[in-house]
């Protein structure tokens, strides 16, 4: 049973269209995020949710639109896709530290979203 | 300069070799320091977790963390072909929310 999944695996698609990537975990965490990996495998956060509120916002355009419908899914929706948008897409979460910062982050395998 | 440095590599390395990872950082409120490894078309997953300065060992993997340079390690002794993957030191600091990752190195060993 995998503890976080997000879908779909791989999303193609016109420049200007709007898309959106899904992700629920199983873990019972509070926590969750979203990280953009780019070509060059650098792993940079976008998003926190901690208890469906945002915590996190990473001077990410306001083309993405993350939303928690409940603590154990975290959708994000992109509009007006760009070439410059080309990465993977990982979800992940953690379990509530109060603020400690001691996050273990636990990660789907991905959506490869490629903008032509 | 970026918050967090590490050499994207590759490192090819024979098996049996000993390999050391590394990752210099320049925010002194980072306080947990964490080693990902990640496969090929996977999501990253935990390897190492180490709080404050210190040194962790869980197998053949050893963490060190001297936060007086600002620089943290990875061991991995007896290296064997199932270690080929990207490496990724991250850090966080009290307040959390926010794990920094470094660039990852990719480590090759061959057989």
């Amino acid at each position: 049973d995998t503890a976080v999944s997000q879908t779909p695996k791989y999303l193609v698609t016109q420049m200007g269209n709007d898309k959106s990537i899904k992700c629920e975990q199983n873990l019972g965490h509070d926590t969750m995020y979203w990280y953009k990996q780019d070509s060059k495998k650098f792993l940079k956060i976008m998003f926190s949710y901690n208890n469906k509120e945002l915590i996190i916002n990473e001077t990410v355009p306001n083309r993405f639109s993350p939303k928690s419908p409940d603590k154990a899914h975290l959708n994000l929706h992109i509009n007006s896709l760009e070439l410059g948008d080309s990465a993977v897409y990982f979800c992940a979460s953690s379990q509530d530290t109060g603020g400690l910062g001691d996050e273990k982050l636990f990660f789907g395998s991905g959506t490869q979203l490629s903008v032509l | 300069q970026k918050e967090v440095e590490q050499d994207p590599g590759p490192l090819s390395v024979p098996e049996g070799a000993i390999v050391s990872l590394n990752c210099t950082y320049s925010n002194s409120a980072f306080q947990y320091f964490m080693w990902y490894r990640q496969y090929s078309r996977k999501g990253p997953e935990l390897l190492m977790y180490t709080y404050s300065s210190g040194n962790k060992e869980d197998g053949r993997f050893t963490a060190q963390v001297d936060k007086s340079s600002k620089y943290i390690s990875l061991f991995i002794r007896d290296s064997q072909p199932s270690d080929s993957a990207t490496y990724l030191c991250a850090m966080t600091a009290t307040g959390g929310f926010k794990t920094i990752f470094g660039a990852g190195t990719r480590l090759f060993v061959k057989a």
